[in-house]
């Protein structure tokens, strides 16, 4: 498995802005996966993108992926407070059965 | 169907003393996997487990950790001889089958662990 470290570590916006984080990884995968985490809370899933993959959209939540240069981005548009969390990007490798986490990419969104 | 459960959600312990931590995986699901997160932390990889067996414990210390799922039951976590920087909160997750390949894990709300 492998870790990915997402950029910037912190992100403050004011709600209505977009909101937009990114990803590296190191060796190839198999899929990557962004997961929030509220304050106090597990993380949940949010979207699953394949390497054949290059764009996802869930929802406000758009994911590209770039294989070539190893990197992701999740971008959230039209923000809301409750979009306030940790995020987390999590490659996967296709012969690991575990997901390893970076430190996430912190975000407040402003009332 | 109800997700992810995990017991006790705090657990307050005395250096010295054991904790045992709890997580019951979400109905259907067979793969475990146990994080800790220090404050301001990401989540780090401790332990992988399916029914009975320690697929990958390549992030558990070496001493004092010990991690099970047993045929029957929820999988445990045991801390023996806890130390001040054993605090912290441990997630635990559960997939139906090798994530990731085939999808998401799905996290509890965690068990809060503070030792005095």
């Amino acid at each position: 498995s492998q870790q990915g470290e997402e950029d910037p570590q912190a992100l403050s916006i004011q709600e209505g802005e977009n909101a937009t984080m990114n990803c590296s990884y190191k060796t190839s995968i198999n899929n990557l996966q962004w997961y929030r985490q509220n304050s106090g809370r597990g993380l949940v899933h949010l979207i699953l993108i394949r390497s054949n993959e290059r764009e996802k959209h869930s929802g406000r939540l758009r994911v590209t992926l770039d294989t070539s240069k190893k990197s992701s981005s999740l971008l959230i548009t039209a923000s809301r407070a409750a979009d306030t969390a940790s995020y987390f990007c999590a490659p996967a490798v296709a012969a690991g059965n575990k997901l390893t986490f970076g430190g996430g990419t912190r975000v407040l969104v402003k009332p | 169907n109800a997700g992810v459960m995990q017991n006790p959600r705090h657990l307050v312990r005395r250096r010295g003393q054991e904790a045992r931590l709890r997580c019951s995986p979400m109905k259907g699901h067979s793969h475990v996997y146990w994080y800790r997160q220090l404050p301001e932390e990401g989540l780090k990889f401790m332990v992988y487990l399916q029914k009975e067996n320690i697929i990958d414990e390549s992030g558990m210390p070496k001493e004092r950790f010990s991690a099970e799922f047993p045929k029957e039951g929820p999988s445990i976590l045991r801390i023996q001889q806890v130390v001040r920087g054993d605090s912290a909160a441990y997630f635990c997750a559960s997939s139906p089958m090798g994530a990731p390949n085939t999808g998401e894990l799905f996290f509890g709300e965690g068990s809060r662990l503070t030792v005095l």
